[in-house]
């Protein structure tokens, strides 16, 4: 599975837009890109699932640029409840194992 | 809709015990992933099953095994137990779908094991 590279941690308000940008240099053809989002004690959950160009759903938008090499993760108006762990997954996964590696830790604030 | 069931969800042992955690996942989903998630860590791949058959396998220590059973329920099986053995367990499932690569996991509410 390819390396992925994210920052360790975002700080935002009530309202902004977030934009969470991860980096995989070495993303093979037949791979997808996938974000979770966790909170504290909770299971990780699955947001959003993008291959190329730009894939939205009712919660958050996923721009893939033409390269593949990075990914950007876009949550608008973020709400306090919104204060979780958010990973970025790149592999052609199949019936394979998540392999997470260190996410975002975004804290909004009011 | 239907989620992926854990019991318990919290678990205190003591060292050198054994603990088994439970895992039912979501109906029609065939492939069952447990995963580790220490205190400040990030969630680590342990083992997982497909249609009641041992798929992959990850950092599971050998003192752990497990299985999955007929109905698709899964037990992840602990023995000598020790402090470091301390996390979050989570148990994800996947549906039976022909293996597409979109396909997400699902991940239950955790069991939280306390080993002292």
């Amino acid at each position: 599975l390819a390396k992925t590279t994210q920052p360790i941690s975002m700080d935002s308000y009530e309202g902004q837009e977030v934009n969470i940008t991860c980096s995989h240099n070495n993303i093979a053809t037949n791979d997808y890109i996938t974000w979770y989002q966790q909170f504290p004690s909770q299971g990780p959950r699955f947001i959003i699932q993008g291959y190329k160009t730009k894939v939205t759903n009712e919660v958050a938008s996923l721009f893939i640029p033409a390269d593949r090499k990075s990914s950007t993760l876009s949550l608008p108006r973020v709400s306090l409840s919104d204060t979780a762990v958010y990973y970025c997954l790149v592999g052609n996964t199949g019936r394979r194992a998540l392999t997470f590696g260190s996410g975002t830790r975004l804290q909004v604030q009011p | 809709a239907a989620g992926v069931i854990q019991s318990p969800r919290h678990l205190i042992k003591e060292k050198r015990e054994t603990a088994t955690l439970k895992c039912y996942p979501i109906p029609r989903h065939d492939t069952v992933y447990w995963y580790q998630q220490g205190p400040g860590q990030d969630p680590q791949f342990l083992i997982s099953f497909y249609e009641k058959m041992q798929s992959d396998k990850g950092s599971i220590p050998d003192r752990f095994s497990a299985q999955q059973f007929s109905d698709y329920h899964s037990e992840l099986n602990m023995s000598s137990l020790e402090l470091g053995d301390s996390a979050l367990y989570f148990c994800a499932s996947r549906s039976r779908s022909g293996g597409r690569t979109t396909d997400t996991q699902y991940f239950g509410p955790g069991t939280r094991l306390t080993v002292l």
